[in-house]
């Protein structure tokens, strides 16, 4: 059984640009959720995507925007980045329903906004 | 909104000790609650799942309780090793929300003194 697995592990964009995260969900997991986690502090909610719709979002503008694929894997698209925007995103599928399994997270891409 | 609180945030510990990390939330309203470890620079590994029918989950070494009624989770961990140093993390599934957001607290990053 695979993991959930992102790519790539780091990436170094300037102010202005734009970036592209992928994530492939584990093995019979359908749903897919993005975080992003800043230094020092916990993973904040950015969406979640379930049969490739948005089904959920947390406060974060427009210009975060994600896409879901038949096979389940996902895309985080960041435009206009900001320096604010540098932080760890983690990706986290599970099966839906009302949390009876644990969330399951990939290591991570570390973006660095200059 | 649902606030999660780690104390503390740091802890060092020399090897062989019992310890116990604390989570607090205040909606008491919630079905679940994980507990999750993360390395520097890596991403969350899941350790414990709690229900909320349930009060305990243990793994090994590690025991985790849940009161919903005071809004309160211990992570207890037994003869800690150098290898459990890490930070910890709990979170909790954001109530009223059509999908599955987990809220998270800042974590307690833990060092254990070979």
């Amino acid at each position: 059984e695979t993991g959930v697995t992102q790519s790539p592990t780091h990436l170094i964009k300037t102010r202005g640009q734009q970036v592209t995260l992928r994530c492939s969900s584990q093995s019979g997991h359908n749903t897919v959720s993005w975080y992003q986690q800043a230094l020092g502090q916990g993973p904040q909610f950015i969406f979640q995507y379930y049969r490739e719709e948005e089904n959920g979002r947390g406060n974060f503008p427009p210009r975060f925007s994600g896409l879901q694929f038949p096979n389940y894997s996902s895309e985080l698209n960041v435009n206009a980045l900001e320096l604010d925007d540098s932080a760890l995103y983690l990706c986290a599928s599970s099966t839906p329903g009302t949390g009876l399994s644990p969330l399951h997270f990939g290591n991570g891409t570390r973006l660095t906004v200059t | 909104k649902q606030e999660v609180t780690q104390i503390p945030a740091a802890l060092s510990v020399p090897e062989g000790e019992n310890l116990v990390l604390n989570c607090s939330f205040t909606d008491s309203a919630i079905y679940n609650l994980q507990w999750f470890r993360q390395d520097p620079g890596k991403g969350l590994t899941s350790l414990l799942l709690i229900q909320s029918s349930q009060r305990e989950q243990t793994s090994g070494r590690l025991n985790a309780s849940l009161d919903k009624s005071s809004g309160r989770s211990t992570l207890y961990i037994a003869a800690s090793q150098p290898g459990d140093s890490a930070t910890y993390l709990c979170a909790v599934p954001y109530s009223g929300a059509g999908s599955y957001q987990l809220t998270f607290g800042k974590g307690t990053k833990l060092s254990v003194i070979p």
